[in-house]
């Protein structure tokens, strides 16, 4: 168990929806990655926030945003859905040194 | 620029065989360096880092991993390859100042046959 919860499990929906995942940190750790795995893009980066600020953007998409409360969970924002946004979504607790946690993901299917 | 190179897309061995994966960086200074492992569906689970000292590093589930400076290498290991290894292997970096920008690298699959 990393320490690290994401809601929910799985998530089906339709092409236009908007969907919300959310992660819940480690205690202690104040940085969150968002990651978007997908068979043919393999592990891609999305976003990272640190306490609450945004630090860095990888290949998010406009339609994608995201979010971290003051009590440090995220939340990742998919809008105006299509069939290519079906993939498995991964939150990331960081601590200090760099050392990644992962959360156990979100599977998005958008039929 | 920085990087992180797994050579190998897949990789098949014998039950009971010695596995190494291999996992070349390119960083302006020595990183921290990290191996993770991912089952079908499951997250990314940390098997092993690096950050300084001894070169050989001892992981979780009898996996062990050596830094090669001049090689910039950390590859990983095991001494005999059991069924339930068969996963997805990644290896990653980050800055040595710590910090939060890891690199991944793209996994090598292992196929583990009877």
């Amino acid at each position: 168990d990393s320490g690290v919860t994401q809601t929910p499990k799985h998530l089906i929906t339709a092409t236009g929806q908007r969907v919300t995942l959310r992660c819940s940190p480690r205690s202690g750790d104040l940085s969150v990655y968002w990651y978007q795995q997908s068979l043919d893009q393999g592990l891609q980066f999305l976003i990272q926030y640190y306490n609450g600020e945004e630090r860095a953007k990888g290949n998010i998409l406009e339609r994608f945003s995201a979010q971290q409360f003051p009590d440090l969970h995220s939340e990742l924002n998919l809008s105006s859905l299509e069939l290519g946004d079906s993939a498995l979504y991964f939150c990331a607790s960081v601590s200090w040194s760099g050392t990644q946690y992962f959360g156990p993901g979100t599977r998005l299917t958008v039929l | 620029a920085q990087s992180v190179t797994q050579p190998d897309i897949h990789i098949t061995v014998s039950e009971g065989a010695s596995l190494e994966l291999r996992c070349n960086y390119s960083y302006g200074a020595t990183p921290y360096l990290f191996w993770y492992v991912q089952s079908p569906g499951q997250g990314l689970q940390l098997l092993l880092k690096y950050f300084s000292g001894d070169t050989l590093v001892q992981g979780i589930k009898g996996f062990e991993a050596e830094f090669k400076r001049s090689q910039s290498s950390f590859n990983l290991r095991k001494p005999s390859v059991h069924w339930s290894d068969a996963a997805e292997y990644f290896c990653a970096v980050a800055p040595n100042t710590g910090g939060f920008k890891t690199i991944f690298g793209a996994g090598t699959r292992l196929f583990v046959k009877a």
